[in-house]
């Protein structure tokens, strides 16, 4: 069966500090991914996907950056922080079929003081 | 356009039935999703439905579709004290270069009290 990790689970980092946030998934190949960041406990902002190894697009601009170095391997970056950054960062897969329903994993709570 | 909405808070006694509601926009989406969020985790699928079905049914869910009037809804029967958590519509706004681009409803917050 089809597993997705995500770390850490939560990270307090300083203003101007750089950010990796980490997601593999487990159990299947060549897998859409999907970064989202949730606001305020509800909405679901769609911030990066990844169809393919090194294939990242971006749906908002912002301070943030995505990295696929393999396969099943999601990375979200910053280099320096900003206090709108804070929020609730949720990984995601989907298999190839764009109709399948997303997974997501546990989430990462990132406070930036 | 793209705007899911829903209700943001309902509270229901344990043992009766709960119906989420949930709206939506665009009437070329495939497919129609529903997943739950409990305190500081991830979401959890729950259920979903494809545009050319008006119900599916999987144990104690139920989910309804009207398809003319762009109305989701989802149905817990014997609601439960586990069942308290927010929950989300989703619709499938079609290809995403390969991928599934969904947009999420505002969430419903759902109280179960004893």
């Amino acid at each position: 069966s089809q597993t997705i990790h995500q770390w850490p689970a939560t990270l307090v980092q300083p203003v101007g500090s750089p950010l990796s946030l980490e997601c593999t998934v487990e159990g299947t190949s060549n897998p859409n991914l999907y970064w989202y960041r949730q606001a305020a406990g509800r909405g679901l902002q769609l911030l990066f996907y990844s169809v393919g190894i090194g294939q990242i697009s971006s749906e908002v601009p912002q301070n943030l950056s995505a990295s696929r170095p393999q396969d099943r391997q999601f990375i979200l970056s910053s280099k320096k922080l900003l206090l709108s950054d804070s929020g609730f960062y949720l990984c995601a897969w989907s298999p190839g079929d764009y109709n399948s329903p997303l997974h997501f994993g546990n989430g990462t709570r990132l406070t930036v003081t | 356009g793209e705007d899911v909405e829903q209700s943001l808070f309902l509270s229901v006694r344990e043992g009766d039935s709960s119906v989420i509601n949930c709206t939506y926009t665009d009437s070329s989406s495939t497919y129609l999703y529903w997943y739950k969020q409990e305190p500081g985790a991830g979401l959890q699928l729950l259920t979903y439905i494809f545009s050319n079905m008006d119900m599916k049914q999987d144990q104690r869910l139920t989910v309804l579709l009207n398809k003319k009037d762009k109305h989701l809804s989802l149905r817990i029967a014997d609601t439960q004290t586990g069942d308290s958590a927010i929950y989300f519509c989703a619709e499938s706004m079609g290809p995403l270069g390969g991928g599934n681009k969904l947009t999420f409803g505002t969430g419903t917050q759902l109280k179960v009290e004893l």
